[in-house]
C-alpha cells in the first residue's frame, strides 16, 4: 500500500493528451514538492519533472506537472508510441522524522 | 557526466546481509548539498525508498525498514554502501542507487533523485 494514491493504468492514442493523478495528504504533498519520474521498459527511473512543474534539461514540454493542495498531475499532451512507461510520483512525508515516499505507479499504453 | 553503478552479490541466502556499493563516477560523493539514495523495485511492483547518507555520514532511513538498512559512505573511493540485515525473499529486488537533490524553500522540502544507476537484481534464495 502506497503513502501517495495513482491509478495503476492509463491509456491514450497518438496525439491526445492524457492526466495521471498523485494523490496524498497534508504531510506529503501538502507541504512539499512533488516529482514525477518515467520509466521505459526494463530501464532505470528518469527524473521526468520536479519542484512540481519544473522539467529537467531534454524533457519536452509535452510533459507538465502541476500541483493543488494534497493533489498532483502529470499531463502528457501529443501522446507518442514512445512515452509507453511507467510513471511515480514522489514526495517528501514530513511524519517519522521525514522520508521518501512513492505512489504505486502508472502504465501507460499508447494505443 | 555523473554516473552511478551499483555492485554485489546477486544472490543472497535468507536470513543472511544484502551488501551493496554505488560508486560514483564523473562526480565527487562529497559535494555539498547532494545526498545520495538507495532504491529498491521487487519485480512488478512499484519504487521502495530505503535510505539516504550525506558525505560527512548524516543518514535517513525509510521508518519501516530502519531496524534492518545501514548506509555507509566512503569519500576515499567515492562510493556509499548498503546493508540490510535479515533478509527474506520479500527484499528480492532490483535495487537502485541515486543521487538525491534536496532543499527547503519556504518550508517545503523539494527532493529528487537525479542521475539514477542501472540498477542491480538481487535474488533471495536458498
Amino acid at each position: 500500500q502506497s503513502v501517495l494514491t495513482q491509478p495503476p493504468s492509463a491509456s491514450g492514442t497518438p496525439g491526445q493528451r492524457i492526466t495521471i493523478s498523485c494523490s496524498g495528504s497534508t504531510s506529503n504533498i501538502g507541504s512539499n514538492t512533488v516529482t514525477w519520474y518515467q520509466q521505459l521498459p526494463g530501464t532505470a527511473p528518469k527524473l521526468l519533472i520536479y519542484n512540481d512543474n519544473q522539467r529537467p534539461s531534454g524533457v519536452p514540454d509535452r510533459f507538465s506537472g502541476s500541483k493543488s493542495g494534497t493533489a498532483a498531475s502529470l499531463a502528457i499532451s501529443g501522446l507518442q508510441s514512445e512515452d509507453e512507461a511507467d510513471y511515480y510520483c514522489a514526495s517528501w512525508d514530513d511524519s517519522l522524522d521525514g522520508h521518501v515516499v512513492f505512489g504505486g505507479g502508472t502504465k501507460l499504453t499508447v494505443l | 557526466q555523473l554516473q552511478l553503478q551499483e555492485s554485489g552479490p546477486g544472490l543472497v541466502k535468507p536470513s543472511e546481509t544484502l551488501s551493496l556499493t554505488c560508486t560514483v563516477s564523473g562526480g565527487s560523493v562529497s559535494s555539498s548539498g547532494y545526498y545520495w539514495g538507495w532504491i529498491r523495485q521487487p519485480p512488478g511492483k512499484g519504487l521502495d525508498w530505503l535510505g539516504s547518507i550525506y558525505y560527512s555520514g548524516n543518514t535517513y532511513y525509510n521508518p519501516s525498514l530502519k531496524r534492518r538498512v545501514t548506509i555507509s559512505v566512503d569519500t576515499s573511493k567515492n562510493q556509499f554502501s548498503l546493508k540490510l540485515t535479515s533478509v527474506t525473499a520479500a527484499d528480492t529486488a532490483v535495487y537502485y542507487c541515486a543521487r538525491q537533490d534536496q532543499s527547503i524553500l519556504a518550508g517545503a522540502v523539494r527532493d529528487w533523485f537525479d542521475p539514477w544507476g542501472q540498477g542491480t537484481l538481487v535474488t533471495v534464495s536458498s
